[in-house]
Parts: structure tokens; C-alpha cells; sequence
């Protein structure tokens, strides 16, 4: 089974720190992905990346920015955390660039910004 | 820009009842849709995926439709489970990004 971890499940951050979300995947995945998740708004394209060193900004990428040194691990940074960034925050990988394969998702992990 | 609409957000049914939840979409040019269900604080666990070819899909007791030129989906449960209390989330696949609606709650009354 293609397995995608995130690091943390739960984080809990200062307003002004940098913070760096891990996530990784085990099945050789081309494409990753981040997505935050909010009540109301559901899931929402953050940044992706279909390539190592390749990235691409999703339709809020302010804020934001991700890194992509091995094929396998796609961190999502938080420059200067804020409170606005209180979110869940997911992962997620597929196969080719086209989507054509199945998506996977980690398991979350739930930024509080105080 | 595909705008994903699910409907109902609530459902709540007795254990047992066949039920269908319904996902509707704008921009019909997508290469496949996918079903999710997500437990609450969890992430998402893929249920079914559908071709953009395809009309329809099968796993177990979950049947997805796809009716591309209309902008609709549907995901059949049969026979529901308390087990199935979750929530549901349809996402069809453009080029680069998977594009989600708010889902469907729902609730299996043992």
C-alpha cells in the first residue's frame, strides 16, 4: 500500500515563527502535494510539485513556501507564522503529472498559531 | 474555475438503508473524479477513482457513477454500516490539481 506520513499530527506555533511541515512518501510518487483544510472552505490547493526542484503555487500560496530535494519529501514552510495559518494541513502524492492514478493522502497534521 | 457542490452537507440514516450522495461539478473537461471519506482530525482515504472514460466504478459495497457531460457523480452505499459514519468527499482531477467541495456528513444510526 502507498503510504504518505506527515511528521507531525499536532503542532502548536508562535505567531512570527518559521515552521516547516515534512511529509513523505514510500511508492516513488511524481507528483506531491499541499492542501490546507478549513470548515466551510474544504480543501485548498497550496503548492504542488510534479518534479524534484520543480514547484508550482496552487490558489493560495501567499504565506507559503515548499521545498523538493529528493523525490520522496515535500516540506511545506510557514515563513512567519501567523493566525490566519491555523489550519489542517494535508499531504498528498500520485503517480504521474496528468492525474490520471489514484491520489493518497497523509493522515493531517492540525497547526494551531497562537 | 471547477467549482465542486455536494449534496446534502448532513445525512443521517438508520443502519442498513441503501443511500446515494450526490457531487456535481462545472468544468467538465476533468480526467478522473475520485471519492474520499475523511473520519474527523484524520486525513483522506481514497475509496474509488474514476476514469474520465469510465461511467462507473465498484468497490465492495460503494458503486461511483460518473456522468462527465453533466458535471455529476454520485457515490451508492449499500447496505450502510455504523463503520460508515464519515465524511464524504468528491474531488474531480484537472491537469494539476484535485478540486473539492465541502462534502457530505454522514451519519449511520445503529
Amino acid at each position: 500500500d502507498v503510504k504518505v506520513t506527515q511528521s507531525s499530527r499536532y503542532l502548536v506555533k508562535r505567531t512570527g515563527e518559521k515552521v516547516f511541515l515534512e511529509c513523505v512518501q514510500d511508492m516513488d510518487h511524481e507528483n506531491m502535494f499541499w492542501y490546507r483544510q478549513d470548515p466551510g472552505l474544504g480543501l485548498r490547493l497550496i503548492y504542488f510539485s510534479y518534479d524534484v526542484k520543480m514547484k508550482e503555487k496552487g490558489d493560495i500560496p501567499e504565506g507559503y513556501s515548499v521545498s523538493r530535494e529528493k523525490k520522496e519529501r515535500f516540506s511545506l514552510i510557514l515563513e512567519s507564522a501567523s493566525t490566519n495559518q491555523t489550519s489542517m494541513y494535508l499531504c498528498a502524492s500520485s503517480l504521474i503529472q496528468s492525474l490520471n492514478t489514484e491520489a493518497f493522502f497523509g493522515q493531517g497534521t492540525r497547526l494551531t498559531v497562537v | 474555475k471547477q467549482e465542486v457542490t455536494q449534496i446534502p452537507a448532513a445525512l443521517s440514516v438508520p443502519e442498513g438503508e441503501n443511500l446515494v450522495l450526490n457531487c456535481s461539478f462545472t468544468d467538465s473537461a476533468i480526467y478522473n473524479l475520485q471519492w474520499f471519506r475523511q473520519d474527523p482530525g484524520k486525513g483522506l482515504t481514497s475509496l474509488l477513482l474514476i476514469q474520465s472514460s469510465q461511467r462507473e466504478q465498484t468497490s465492495g459495497r460503494l458503486n461511483a457513477s460518473l456522468d462527465k457531460s453533466s458535471g455529476r457523480s454520485t457515490l451508492y452505499i449499500a447496505a450502510s454500516q455504523p463503520g460508515d459514519s464519515a465524511t464524504y468527499l468528491c474531488a474531480p482531477a484537472g491537469a494539476n490539481n484535485l478540486f473539492f467541495g465541502t462534502g457530505t456528513r454522514l451519519t449511520v444510526i445503529p
